[in-house]
């Protein structure tokens, strides 16, 4: 069974405005974590954010904060005042194993373009 | 610099030849990972290992091969058992047991099957 769903396989967003990348997990396990990359045309994988589900507070980093709705499942990445250099792919990762044993599973992505 | 190398950028092969794609890290992370992208497919797990001289199966191990005789050294090796080897690979590393840490990419192959 599919653990994480990235719905949205291509988005766009005018520079300077803000996003909204969304990103459903299914696991039934208590604990586990959820993280965003980002992964421009070079193919190199760039962390942005971690959410854990004990985390009583919504992730953020600089311009990228998480939505996180445990009840719904889901961890939304939050992109603020969008750049051109923000045009890249965006996944969404999970580990469920609170023992941190486990490989990250990922979703299928969003492709975001930014227009200036 | 602390990282993960992955070589070569760029690799082709021809068909029913093996091929070994390598992976270094110097983070002195444990566990390291294989993952394959296909155009619209995200990130597969090929295989990981936790330890040296130990790894496991991901979902899609058909085909490949790896060894871990080194905590440094994770290379995987695209037999000609592998029905559609094009793809771009990426190898990854992360401290064990922690399960708050992100794990850390190389800066993958490209590997064209001619």
């Amino acid at each position: 069974a599919q653990k994480i769903t990235q719905t949205q396989p291509g988005m766009f967003v005018q520079e300077k405005e803000a996003v909204t990348l969304d990103c459903t997990y299914d696991t039934s396990d208590p604990s586990y974590g959820l993280f965003w990359y980002k992964q421009p045309s070079s193919g190199e994988m760039i962390f942005l954010i971690y959410q854990g589900s004990y985390d009583q507070q919504n992730a953020t980093e600089g311009r990228y904060s998480l939505n996180f709705q445990k009840a719904r499942k889901s961890a939304n990445l939050v992109i603020s005042a969008s750049q051109l250099g923000d045009s890249a792919m965006y996944f969404c990762a999970m580990r469920d194993d609170f023992s941190g044993n486990t490989p990250l599973v990922f979703g299928k992505g969003t492709r975001l373009s930014v227009i200036a | 610099d602390g990282g993960i190398t992955q070589s070569p950028k760029y690799l082709f092969r021809k068909e029913g030849q093996n091929v070994t794609l390598s992976c270094e890290q110097n983070l002195n992370h444990d566990a390291m990972y294989w993952y394959r992208q296909d155009p619209g497919q995200g990130l597969r797990l090929i295989y990981y290992s936790q330890i040296v001289n130990d790894f496991q199966k991901g979902d899609i191990a058909e085909g490949y091969s790896v060894s871990r005789e080194k905590k440094e050294s994770f290379p995987l090796t695209v037999t000609s058992a592998q029905k559609n080897p094009t793809a771009f690979y990426l190898c990854a590393s992360s401290i064990s047991g922690k399960t708050n840490t992100e794990a850390f990419f190389g800066q993958g192959t490209r590997l064209t099957v001619v």
